[in-house]
């Protein structure tokens, strides 16, 4: 599995957009890019993936650079709720039974 | 829709005790997996299912065992307790085609006296 890097912390002012990076210049062809969070120690919840393109859906959009090494999660107007782990996770299509989490971003936004 | 369901929330057990943490989903998910999760860290994967009566090891399966009868459920094990499983315990499902992401239960949080 490509081996990813995240900053530990992060903080983010209510209502401003948090840009949450991800690290992974070892990331294969094939790979995807996962984002999931976990708040308060409630099981992980998955926000979004994507291979090369930028996606976007209700909770958040990814940006991944062209060459694939480094991409970026948004969450466009960060609330508090948004406090929370932010792992990112790189994985083939399909194998989310064996996921890989680091210890990811935590991000507190703040009001 | 329940999702995935875990019991007990919270445990606690004598050191040597052994005790089954149950896991149920009902979205027809051929993926199963057990994490633990240990303060400041992320999670790490115990053991995991890709079909019913199909099993494997994840990266720390020492002291836990599975198995996997039926796609809903999937039992975590714990053969001799020891204190150095005392951790959360997360149970998550995933299906391999359509919506891929893993869908996570609310933890078991076990504590080995």
């Amino acid at each position: 599995d490509a081996k990813t890097t995240q900053p530990p912390s992060m903080d983010c002012a209510e209502g401003r957009a948090a840009n949450l990076p991800c690290n992974h210049s070892t990331i294969s062809g094939n790979e995807y890019v996962y984002w999931y969070r976990q708040i308060h120690s409630q099981g992980p919840q998955y926000i979004i993936h994507g291979l090369k393109n930028n996606e976007t859906n209700e909770m958040a959009s990814l940006i991944i650079t062209e060459d694939r090494k480094s991409s970026t999660l948004i969450l466009p107007h960060a609330t508090l709720r948004d406090t929370a782990v932010y792992y990112c996770i790189v994985r083939v299509l399909g194998s989310n039974y064996k996921l890989t989490f680091g210890k990811g971003t935590l991000l507190t936004v703040n009001p | 829709n329940a999702g995935v369901t875990q019991t007990p929330k919270f445990q606690v057990l004598k050191t040597g005790q052994s005790m089954t943490l149950q896991c149920a989903q009902d979205m027809n998910h051929e993926y199963m997996s057990w994490y633990r999760q240990d303060p400041g860290m992320g999670l790490r994967l115990i053991h995991y299912s890709v079909g019913a009566g199909i099993t494997d090891q994840g990266e720390v399966p020492n002291g836990y065992n599975v198995s996997r009868s039926t796609t809903e459920d999937f039992p975590l094990r714990l053969l001799s307790a020891a204190p150095s499983q005392t951790s959360v315990y997360f149970c998550a499902s995933s299906s391999p085609g359509g919506r891929t992401e893993a869908f996570f239960g609310q933890g078991t949080r076990l504590t080995v006296v």
